[in-house]
């Protein structure tokens, strides 16, 4: 079974300030993990995903994530929030196969303060 | 290269009644997913197609179903409406189902009143 937990449903920063959202899996096979974001009345963009290369993934507009084993977490940051990144956030896990397909948590509002 | 095309965007219907809905995958994309997103459950898996065939399906009751057609479009059925069936449908597709770059589409908004 696989499993994603973010913390905080809603995450305040301000504009140029560090954007930090968390995220927890669970899943009993090495996962493979996505960001997406959403904005209102859109559908999701992929941010990034880790697919068991570099444990330091890139992704689009300045964000990154880790992945940790041994914490089971896949952070997403960005070094300077703009007001642009003012979304909801969806991590998600995939245990593999893909036949169970994406397992989102429950989403992070990112507010951003100007 | 066009993107994932979900038609129609918005939909209003009568409890009791049943909706389809359909998605067109990027090109060359042989996969698809079907996702139900309410402000209650998130995020949720409904099922996924490959080559015209249900791969899993997600813990939704019968009156979910789906198919996929030859050139890789597929539709979602809902029976019997509810109103909790009231949510943001999203599709997904991606090349096939070992590769990990699910691209969605802006989904289909549907209010059962």
């Amino acid at each position: 079974a696989q499993s994603v937990t973010q913390l905080g449903s809603h995450v305040s920063v301000s504009e140029g300030a560090l954007v930090l959202l968390r995220c927890n899996y669970s899943s009993s096979v090495p996962p493979y993990l996505f960001w997406y974001v959403q904005y209102p009345n859109q559908g999701l963009q992929l941010l990034l995903k880790y697919t068991s290369a570099a444990t330091l993934v890139k992704g689009i507009n300045g964000f990154e994530a880790e992945f940790k084993k041994s914490e089971t977490s896949f952070h997403l940051t960005k070094p300077s929030a703009h007001m642009s990144d003012a979304a909801e956030y969806f991590c998600a896990v995939n245990s593999g196969g893909g036949a169970d397909g994406l397992t989102f948590g429950k989403g992070t509002h990112l507010i951003i303060q100007p | 290269k066009a993107g994932v095309t979900q038609t129609p965007r918005y939909l209003i219907k009568t409890r009791g009644q049943q909706v389809t809905l359909s998605c067109s995958p990027i090109s060359g994309h042989r996969s698809v997913s079907w996702y139900q997103q309410t402000p209650g459950q998130g995020l949720q898996f409904l099922f996924e197609y490959f080559s015209e065939t249900q791969r899993n399906k997600g813990n939704f009751p019968g009156r979910f179903s789906g198919r996929q057609f030859s050139n890789s479009r597929s539709e979602m059925n809902v029976s019997t409406l509810e109103l909790g069936d009231s949510a943001l449908y999203l599709c997904a597709s991606r090349t096939d189902v070992s590769n990990y770059g699910y691209t969605f589409g802006s989904g289909t908004r549907l209010t059962v009143v």
